[in-house]
């Protein structure tokens, strides 16, 4: 168990529809990642925010959004959901090793979220 | 954009062989590479890591191997065992910086014959 936690673990929606994948970092760690994993692909990056703030980005859907709050747990957001949205999405957390927030350890990984887009 | 290229993309080899995955990674400031083990239905789990300043590291019957020079890195399995089947990802980041996004390769799923 990596003390990343992923909810829900499976999800089914239809076309046109918004829904969100909730994380909840390993206690202590500041930093969550959000990946996309479509069938035998690789993770795709798609957004790290670091203590409630953005800190990168990378190929995001604009339909995508993310959001961390103050308990420091993550949400990610999917909207008019597409066929090709269908993917395992991971979120993983990493705890800072300063007070800055410009240095990290190793990230850890939750189970994933199976999203189906039918 | 940064970009980190993974080779094979299949590998099976006889249990008790060796078993190689190379890596070449694009952003000449990354300055720290995991390596993932992905079992089916399950998230990543990290199974090693170097820094750029280290060209080895090794941890029981896995080591990595790190070229800054030429920007390759590599995992190398030694006696495998069939619990070593899965799908292997490296990585590439920029451990102390404010975009520390992390960029995988694309993966490497390795069989382990009897």
């Amino acid at each position: 168990d990596s003390g990343v936690t992923q909810t829900p673990k499976h999800l089914i929606t239809a076309t046109g529809q918004r829904v969100t994948l909730r994380c909840s970092p390993r206690s202590g760690d500041l930093s969550v990642y959000w990946y996309q994993q479509s069938l035998d692909q690789g993770l795709q990056f798609l957004i790290q925010y670091y203590n409630g703030e953005e800190r990168a980005k990378g190929n995001i859907l604009e339909r995508f959004s993310a959001q961390q709050f103050p308990d420091l747990h993550s949400e990610l957001n999917l909207s008019s959901l597409e066929l090709g949205d269908s993917a395992l999405y991971f979120c993983a957390s990493s705890a800072s090793l300063g007070t800055t927030g410009t240095a990290y350890t190793e990230a850890f990984f939750g189970q994933g979220t199976r999203l189906t887009v039918v | 954009g940064e970009n980190v290229e993974q080779h094979p993309s299949t590998l099976s080899v006889q249990e008790g062989d060796s078993a190689v995955i190379k890596c070449t990674y694009s952003d000449s400031a990354s300055n720290y590479f995991p390596w993932y083990k992905q079992e089916l239905g399950k998230g990543p789990q990290l199974i090693i890591d170097i820094r750029s300043n280290v060209g080895e590291k090794k941890d029981q019957r896995i080591a990595v191997t790190l070229n800054k020079t030429a920007k390759h890195f590599s995992l190398h399995i030694t006696e495998t065992q069939p619990e070593d089947s899965a799908v292997y990802f490296c990585a590439a980041s920029r451990r102390y910086s404010s975009a520390s996004k992390i960029i995988f390769g694309s993966g490497t799923r390795l069989s382990i014959r009897p």
